[in-house]
């Protein structure tokens, strides 16, 4: 059964960091792009980043622009997000997600749970 | 950026009646070399990740029941629920995969009546 388990949620303060892991069992990563997207409680879905299946092409929302980086170690089977100078809105449930290779990696067709992220002081 | 606008924000329909939901792009999501729509729905339900229902406007994913369809070209997009069951109440959500950044309505949330 396919599983993308995301974690490295926790409470952190505005300004700080924190880094985000999405580990995949039962698919191996590699042969997909990756995204991440998230959700700001009570809110619609914000789509964040995205990593080609080995890195060399990754994109951001103008929002994380040189904040959030994502990557990823494919002998891990892991999805990464290092998200610096958090800002308060963006306390959200952050997910990863895999594409569809069909799609030019743009279909987003398999979710994780989800790990909350919580930006306060 | 491409803007999606969803409508309505919300509705309640009784079991067994129709509920259609409306996405309009902001942009033409008609890709001319393939003559596909970059368009797919999802239903996220509360605690849950969202779903892959239909995408290319009009395909559905594996798996989803008949009820579910799609259809619309360009920039105007139609999700039709016929006959709604229980299970059904949810938000969906339109997107557009045709450039990023990717984006997302604002959500239709799909209740009983």
């Amino acid at each position: 059964e396919m599983q993308l388990v995301e974690s490295g949620g926790a409470v952190v303060q505005p300004g700080g960091s924190l880094r985000l892991s999405c580990a995949g069992s039962g698919v191996t990563l590699e042969d997909y792009t990756m995204h991440w997207v998230r959700q700001v409680p009570g809110k619609g879905l914000e789509w964040v980043s995205l990593s080609s299946w080995d890195g060399g092409v990754t994109d951001y929302a103008d929002s994380v622009k040189g904040r959030f980086t994502i990557s990823r170690d494919n002998r891990k089977n892991t999805l990464y997000l290092q998200m610096n100078s958090l800002k308060t809105e963006e306390t959200a449930l952050y997910f990863c997600a895999k594409a569809r290779v069909s799609a030019a990696g743009m279909l987003l067709d398999f979710w994780g749970q989800g790990t909350l992220v919580t930006v306060s002081s | 950026d491409i803007v999606m606008t969803q409508s309505p924000d919300s509705l309640a329909v009784s079991l067994g009646e129709r509920a259609t939901i409306n996405c309009k792009s902001s942009q033409n999501l008609l890709y001319s070399s393939n003559n596909k729509n970059y368009l797919a729905w999802y239903q996220k339900h509360p605690g849950q990740p969202p779903k892959l229902l239909l995408y290319w406007a009009s395909t559905r994913e594996s798996g989803v029941p008949d009820r579910f369809s799609g259809s619309g070209s360009g920039t105007d997009f139609t999700l039709t629920i016929n006959s709604l069951q229980a299970e059904d109440v949810a938000v969906y959500y339109c997107q557009q995969y045709y450039d990023t950044p990717l984006t997302f309505g604002g959500g239709t949330k799909v209740e009983i009546k």
